[in-house]
This record gives structure tokens, C-alpha cells and sequence, in this order.
């Protein structure tokens, strides 16, 4: 199947600081790119749909400011946490679009911790 | 709003018997319908995917899908313990467009027992 790969797997930073997160479809073009939100045994909370070359269409409650998306080309997207709090620790998927099919791939996912 | 609805379970098998997971959506435009595998502290896999009426073989995994009763199963045949995982379903609504964005079920845990 289709490889997406996402980057780092894990990140440890402190409170206030930014980090992003990318994530690249390997061996197909994205046009589209979906950001999710898990917490520890909870379900998939999508956060954003992402969409090469426009602006991502965020999900209602999810801050466009204080997560922001880049998706620059068709095979990588970038989700920047901004000014981290620990509430944001969670597990953070992309998943991508595969034309064949309409398919949906996912990353292999990144767990952020901010202390 | 457009749900995709599954048992949370947990779903509870000996190894060796056949896991039967349901999920049934309220928005009878979907016209594809996907089953992902998710481990604990992993992301989400595809394991199959079916758009016909009608049931889908890959190895020990079938999917069957009745639009009339808007429900699409997941049969898993000689349950393994490593098949112990959350398995959820999704389907893009009907009006999805080109974004193609997946209403998601909460997801069935599963448990094979040895």
C-alpha cells in the first residue's frame, strides 16, 4: 500500500515553544491531507483538512492560529504547534489522499509531551 | 448529522473463532466504506476497503456491505491474538467533494484470547 511517513515520532518540548510536525506521502502525490488529534483512548478527532496550495479548512473548535498548517507541495504537509501547553500532549496523525481509489493512508503518527 | 456508529465492545473471541464487527452510517449517499486496524499507541492502518453490495474477500478478512440496511461488517476468520485491536470504520458522506473527508466511527475493541 501507499507509504506516508511522518516526522519526528516522538518530541519532548517545553511550555511556550513551537514544533512541527511533517508529514510526506513517499510513493504518491497528495492533494489532500487530513490532521487528526488522539488522546489516550480516545477516538480520532480530525483536526484540519488540508489542501495543496490554499489555506487548510479547520474543524470547528480547533485554533488556526495556534496550529498551523503549511501544505507546500503534493507530498508534504506541515503542522506547526505554536506556543505549546501541556494540554496539547497527544498522539498527532496525518493521513493522506491517494488518487487510486480515494484511499486514505496514515503516518506512522507523533507523540508530542510538553512539560 | 452524518454518523457512522459502532459497538465499542469490547469484543471478546477465542483464537481460532470468527470476529464479527458491525457498523452502520445514516448517510445512504456513502458509496465507499473503509475498515482501518489500529494498535495501541499506533496510528490507523487500512485493511480493506469495499464499495459493492455484496461481500469482499482478502485473506482472512471479509467485508460485506448492505446499502439497503446502510450496514457494512468486518469478519475476521481464525481470529490470532495479534488481531487484538481497535478496529474502526469509515465512509465519506455523500456530499465529501474533492477533500474526501472521512466520518469516523468510534471504533470496536477486540480481544483474542489464546
Amino acid at each position: 500500500g501507499a507509504v506516508v511517513s511522518q516526522h519526528p515520532s516522538w518530541v519532548i518540548c517545553k511550555s511556550g515553544t513551537s514544533v512541527k510536525i511533517e508529514c510526506r506521502s513517499l510513493d504518491f502525490q497528495a492533494t489532500t491531507m487530513f490532521w487528526y488529534r488522539q488522546f489516550p483512548k480516545q477516538s480520532l478527532m480530525l483536526m484540519a483538512t488540508s489542501n495543496e496550495g490554499s489555506k487548510a479548512t479547520y474543524e470547528q473548535g480547533v485554533e488556526k492560529d495556534k496550529f498551523l498548517i503549511n501544505h507546500a507541495s503534493l507530498t508534504l504537509s506541515t503542522l506547526t504547534v505554536t506556543s505549546a501547553h501541556p494540554e496539547d500532549s497527544s498522539f498527532y496523525i496525518c493521513s493522506a489522499r491517494s488518487g487510486v481509489g480515494n484511499t486514505i493512508y496514515f503516518g506512522e503518527g507523533s507523540w508530542l509531551t510538553v512539560v | 448529522q452524518k454518523e457512522v456508529e459502532q459497538n465499542s465492545g469490547p469484543l471478546s473471541v477465542p483464537e481460532g473463532a470468527i470476529a464479527s464487527l458491525n457498523c452502520t452510517y445514516s448517510d445512504r449517499g456513502s458509496q465507499s466504506f473503509f475498515w482501518y486496524r489500529q494498535y495501541s499507541g499506533k496510528s490507523p492502518e487500512l485493511i480493506m476497503f469495499i464499495y459493492s453490495n455484496g461481500d469482499k474477500e482478502d485473506g482472512r478478512f471479509t467485508a460485506q456491505l448492505n446499502k439497503a440496511s446502510q450496514y457494512v461488517s468486518l469478519l475476521i476468520r481464525d481470529s490470532q491474538p495479534s488481531d487484538s485491536a481497535t478496529y474502526l470504520c469509515a465512509a465519506p458522506p455523500d456530499d465529501a467533494g474533492n477533500n474526501r473527508k472521512l466520518i469516523w466511527g468510534l471504533g470496536t475493541s477486540l480481544a483474542v484470547n489464546p
